[in-house]
């Protein structure tokens, strides 16, 4: 079974330009979660998705946003980037809600300039 | 709010030492994950344990979770440069994971 797919694996920006990015989960998982990770702050858990619903958001500002589609792929989008955004992005997949365990995919390394 | 301290923060050790990486909490779970991440890439699940005072071994790896499901260990023997990486504890509370503040290991051969 496919494991967790991310893309772009990498992405350089500049400030103030929006970027997508894009997970699709193992198959059969519904439940994809974004985390942003920096060395500063560790592993921060940005919003959760279940069928096409937001169901947890974490404490980050309203320019980072989700979606989810019916097939439960996921996309983020960041806009007005701003320079502390430069992190690696996870994604991360469960086959429910409430109960199952997480498995990440490989990560997109955002770098601002 | 960090939920979940991990120590020691960076370790550094000789191949073949014996290491333990400790998650404390105040708060409980009802599930604790273990995890590796190499540098770029995404963490890696080991284990999962979920009942208060579980033991779980994954070769050299052992992994316990507290009576209380508020904290859990790792302990590695033998350690080889293989088990190089960044290690993580997630706690698990109502649908959402808490992480760890992570464990640096560079096992120097």
């Amino acid at each position: 079974k496919a494991g967790v797919t991310q893309t772009p694996r990498y992405l350089i920006k500049t400030r103030g330009q929006q970027v997508t990015l894009s997970c699709s989960p193992i198959s059969g998982h519904r439940s994809v979660s974004w985390y942003q990770q920096t060395p500063g702050q560790g592993l921060q858990f940005l919003f959760e998705y279940f069928s096409e619903t937001q169901r947890n958001k974490g404490n980050f500002p309203g320019r980072f946003s989700g979606r989810q589609f019916s097939n439960s792929r996921s996309e983020m989008n960041v806009s007005t980037l701003e320079l502390g955004d430069s992190a690696l992005y996870l994604c991360a997949s469960r086959a429910g809600w409430v109960t199952g365990e997480q498995y990440f995919g490989p990560g997109t390394r955002l770098t601002v300039t | 709010t960090q939920l979940l301290e991990q120590s020691p923060q960076f370790l550094s050790i000789q191949e073949g030492e014996n290491l333990t990486v400790y998650c404390n909490s105040s708060s409980v779970f009802s599930s604790l994950q273990w995890y590796r991440q190499e540098p770029g890439e995404g963490p890696v699940l080991l284990v999962t344990v979920v009942t208060g005072g579980e033991v779980k071994k994954l070769k050299r790896l052992t992994f316990q979770f507290g009576d209380a499901r508020k904290d859990s260990s790792l302990h590695i023997t033998a350690a080889q440069p293989g088990d190089t990486g960044l290690y993580l504890c997630a706690g698990a509370t109502g649908n959402q994971f808490y992480f760890g503040t992570g464990t640096s290991l560079t096992v120097i051969p």
